[in-house]
């Protein structure tokens, strides 16, 4: 069974900050990494699709990198605003056919 | 002008009845699915349509059974409910379920709750 494991569950930190979270999975059989972000109320949408060991993407503030051989991707929110508070979900995309495992997510809290 | 539609929002209904969760993309993707977000919040695939075609099934129970007439749609009927089944159900698009890249788009997600 595959397992991916989000860390930390939840952060708090305050307007400005930069903040990172990490998502862990197994490093055989790597097809893709999916990150959503998931705000209250709403429905997850996606941040980045990674395919490629090294890749690094970047969407305004947020970035995110990975390493399909040691199993770790990272995301990252340079300066946070209120507005980037939500659950941050990464998923591994499991064989074929776009079969993704998530992982539980990091809440984010940013508190003005 | 939503991409990913599920009727209805919310839906609370009696142990034992028989219910349906309906799912419309406008995105022309190929490829359907249904997520459950379990009592740990984690979202869990259930099945999976390609084109009007069955092509994921995770060990769910036959009582859940989902139905795609065309590949914009795909609804999840559910028979004789269980307290267990209680849960927010999410359905989700992508343009090809075949190529690693596709992100995957989402609805607003169905509370169902069995009283």
């Amino acid at each position: 069974i595959l397992n991916v494991e989000q860390s930390p569950q939840s952060l708090h930190v305050q307007e400005g900050d930069s903040t990172n979270f990490t998502c862990s999975f197994p490093s055989s059989n790597f097809y893709a990494l999916h990150w959503y972000r998931w705000e209250t109320a709403k429905s997850p949408e996606a941040l980045f699709v990674m395919t490629l060991n090294g890749d690094e993407k970047k969407k305004g503030r947020i970035s995110a990198t990975l390493n399909t051989k040691e199993g770790y991707s990272y995301l990252y929110i340079k300066g946070s605003q209120p507005e980037d508070s939500a659950t941050y979900l990464c998923a591994l995309l499991s064989g074929g056919y776009n079969k993704l495992i998530f992982g539980a997510g990091t809440r984010l809290a940013v508190h003005p | 002008d939503t991409a990913v539609s599920q009727t209805p929002k919310y839906l609370v209904t009696q142990m034992g009845n028989d219910k349906s969760i309906k799912c419309e993309q406008n995105l022309g993707h190929d490829t359907m699915y249904w997520y459950k977000q379990d009592s740990k919040k984690f979202l869990k695939i259930m099945f999976s349509y390609n084109n009007k075609e069955l092509i994921i099934n995770e060990t769910v129970p036959n009582r859940f059974s989902p139905k795609s007439p065309d590949k914009a749609h795909l609804n999840l009927h559910i028979n004789s409910l269980e307290l267990g089944d209680s849960a927010v159900y999410f359905c989700a698009s992508s343009q090809d379920g075949a190529a690693f890249y596709n992100e995957q788009f989402f609805g607003p997600g169905t509370r169902l709750t069995v009283l």
